[in-house]
């Protein structure tokens, strides 16, 4: 069975920094395109970062330059280390797994819980 | 503003049918792209309810379709349940972004 768990959220001043953990169970993170959305309160779902299988990496241009993804295929664990937080990046952050679609597309099968992230003073 | 466009809300009567729609454009459903759909109930994470367009995964009821046409894709929800009160968003892919998942802006489905 297919499990993801999302760790590490809380509450952070701006310009502080958060890592937070995707542990997966139940297939491969290294051999899987996954993907950080977020959903801001009230607010639809945002891409923030993904990572292919390849280990290709890509930011949004709204935390281009201050966020990070990562995975430790020894733990089977992505991460997303959220540097200089801003108010509006106040979201639950969701990890999913990809699947293929087809071309370069992707739809996501599996989803963590999600985790909260509130960046306030 | 998404460039994937759903209306803000939707509503019916139990055992009405109701649809949503997802209206892109040539650079993503109009483009041939593929577009799924999620369902996510109040507190918890979205759910794959629709993929490929028309697919549901193994345990999704038959109540739920999924269909596209020209730019646009629709979610079609038959005989409607209480428990079919959510939010539901489609994703496709765009092909005139730097990187091409792309969400729509959401519809809550509310029961009359």
């Amino acid at each position: 069975e297919v499990r993801l768990v999302e760790t590490g959220g809380g509450l952070i001043q701006p310009g502080g920094s958060l890592r937070l953990s995707c542990a997966a169970s139940g297939f491969t993170v290294s051999d899987t395109y996954m993907i950080w959305v977020r959903q801001g309160p009230g607010k639809g779902l945002e891409w923030v970062s993904l990572i292919y299988s390849g280990g290709s990496t890509y930011l949004a241009d709204s935390v281009k330059g201050r966020f990070t993804i990562s995975r430790d295929n020894s733990k089977n664990t992505l991460y997303l280390q959220m540097n200089s937080l801003r108010g509006e990046d106040t979201a639950i952050y969701y990890c999913a797994k990809g699947e293929f679609s087809s071309y370069d597309e992707y739809y996501f099968d599996s989803w963590g819980q999600g985790t909260l992230v509130t960046v306030s003073s | 503003q998404s460039v994937l466009t759903q209306p803000p809300s939707v509503s019916g009567a139990p055992g009405q049918r109701v649809t949503i729609s997802c209206t892109g454009s040539n650079s993503n459903i109009g483009g041939g792209y593929d577009v799924h759909w999620y369902q996510q109930f109040p507190g918890t994470a979205p759910k794959l309810l629709i993929y490929r367009n028309s697919n549901r995964p193994s345990g999704v009821p038959d109540r739920f379709s999924g269909s596209k046409s020209g730019t646009s894709a629709s979610l079609a929800i038959t005989g409607l349940q209480a428990e079919d009160e959510a939010d539901y968003f489609c994703q496709s892919y765009d092909n005139s972004l730097s990187i091409s998942v792309l969400f729509g802006g959401g519809t809550k489905l509310t029961l009359l």
